[in-house]
């Protein structure tokens, strides 16, 4: 089983909503990505968490902020976001760094998000 | 640094004809490479992986890629395309960066299958 799942699908919010994603995978993967992907862009890393500590911060603004609550769950919470954030938001997880070269990561269906 | 190019945005072709879509890779390291998929409206799949071993490798649904070193490729192809086949495709090498595994993707390929 290699399924990563995301929640909600769809996300309509306002610039001064407060909103959650959620992600979450079984497979035991000790690593936790979240992606932004613009329409006809490849994706491009915001976080990654390593056995639920946050790893890398791709110098994304505050109003994104991720939370890793256990091994199988990654949330990102947003605040006071623009039009621009709109996008495919995706999740991935995979083992983890230091297990040799069979590291690979697993993507979700993501969230589309639209910031009116 | 690396980096990944797929040299062709979008690739047009009809049902049951071949196509390959190209990935052309920069690294000085060891080469772990990666395509996905993605249909439309949906998230990103994996597709196949070169890590390491046959330098040929195939997925389930009739793709295969093949790695050179030489040419620093690894590019994509199907003998007979359906209609279904219809997708984004990203080309990706891992990259082991401050400790920690990271994806370099390709800017995609819109591989269009018409009837």
């Amino acid at each position: 089983d290699t399924e990563v799942t995301q929640t909600p699908k769809h996300l309509v919010m306002g610039m001064t909503n407060k909103k959650s994603l959620k992600c979450e995978q079984h497979m035991g993967h000790r690593a936790m990505y979240w992606y932004k992907q613009k329409a006809k862009k490849p994706p491009e890393l915001m976080f990654v968490y390593s056995y639920e500590k946050l790893s890398i911060n791709e110098s994304v603004p505050s109003r994104f902020s991720p939370e890793c609550p256990n091994s199988s769950l990654l949330n990102l919470h947003l605040h006071a976001l623009q039009p621009e954030d709109s996008a495919l938001y995706l999740c991935a997880s995979s083992q983890g760094s230091g297990v040799g070269n069979t590291d690979t990561q697993y993507f979700g269906p993501g969230t589309r998000l639209t910031v009116l | 640094a690396q980096s990944v190019t797929q040299l062709d945005s979008q690739v047009p072709v009809f049902e049951e004809a071949p196509v390959e879509l190209r990935c052309n890779y920069s690294s000085s390291v060891s080469v772990y490479l990666f395509w996905y998929v993605q249909y439309p409206n949906q998230g990103l799949q994996l597709l196949l992986k070169y890590l390491s071993g046959s330098t040929l490798v195939e997925s389930i649904n009739g793709f295969e890629a093949e790695f050179n070193k030489s040419q620093t490729s690894f590019h994509l192809r199907k003998p007979s395309v359906h209609i279904s086949d219809t997708a984004e495709y990203f080309c990706a090498v891992r990259l082991f960066s401050g400790g920690y595994n990271k994806l370099i993707f390709g800017a995609g390929t819109r591989l269009a299958v018409h009837p």
